[in-house]
């Protein structure tokens, strides 16, 4: 099946340690994007990606850091600078002018 | 600064009655506009766009209507069932601009369709 592909769907990490946010998809789209949500702030634009090894920040993207080495692939990683990590982060590829969303990674710092 | 805004966080609409959700927008640039649904715990799914050369678009039970002097979008939802009750949001691109790309979301409104 075509579809975006987010791992883990849960994640833990101790306070002050990266960690990295997989996202795949299988669709043959262009444009990759991440969004975080927290409640009541809908979603927010964090890093996408146009093109291989381009990508452009978004409006939250301090204490991020991405890649795009693979047009399938699109990794986050989330830094000890993220004041606030804890937050549900969704991946979505774009090819034309619809987003589809893969389903989520819920981080927990603590 | 805030350019999508959903200023309704919440709404409860009977079952079988009509739902709107609306959505004000800042920037004049925007011109693709779109309307995704969200559960709890999982990723939006799309439901129905507009251009602005359109002001409105159909699809079954949903429409959308874009007023662009007002800079406002309405998304209808007739009827209302409580399949729908979840979190919708409204997003917005700029497509004659170099950031065709970016797209930007507002805060979301709960729907609830109750019995």
């Amino acid at each position: 099946d075509g579809g975006i592909t987010q791992s883990p769907k849960y994640l833990f990490r101790k306070e002050g340690q990266n960690v990295t946010l997989s996202c795949e998809q299988n669709l043959n789209h262009d444009a990759m994007y991440w969004y975080r949500q927290d409640p009541g702030q809908g979603l927010r634009l964090i890093y996408y990606s146009q093109i291989v090894n381009d990508f452009q920040k978004g409006d939250i993207a301090e204490g991020y850091s991405v890649s795009r080495e693979k047009k399938e692939s699109f990794p986050l990683t989330v830094t000890s600078a993220q004041k606030n990590p804890t937050a549900f982060y969704l991946c979505a590829s774009r090819r034309g002018l619809v987003a589809f969303f893969g389903q989520g990674t819920r981080l927990t710092v603590v | 600064d805030q350019q999508v805004k959903q200023n309704s966080p919440s709404l409860s609409v009977q079952e079988g009655r009509i739902s709107i959700l609306n959505c004000d927008y800042t920037n004049s640039m925007f011109d693709y506009f779109l309307w995704y649904k969200k559960y709890p715990a999982e990723g939006p799914t799309f439901l129905i766009s507009i251009s602005s050369i359109k002001d409105k678009n159909e699809d079954g039970r949903f429409t959308v209507f874009l007023n662009k002097s007002a800079k406002h979008l309405s998304l209808h939802i007739v009827p209302s069932q409580p399949g729908d009750s979840a979190v919708y949001f409204c997003a917005a691109s700029a497509m004659r601009t170099g950031t065709a790309s970016k797209l930007t979301f507002g805060t979301g409104t709960r729907l609830q369709v109750t019995l």
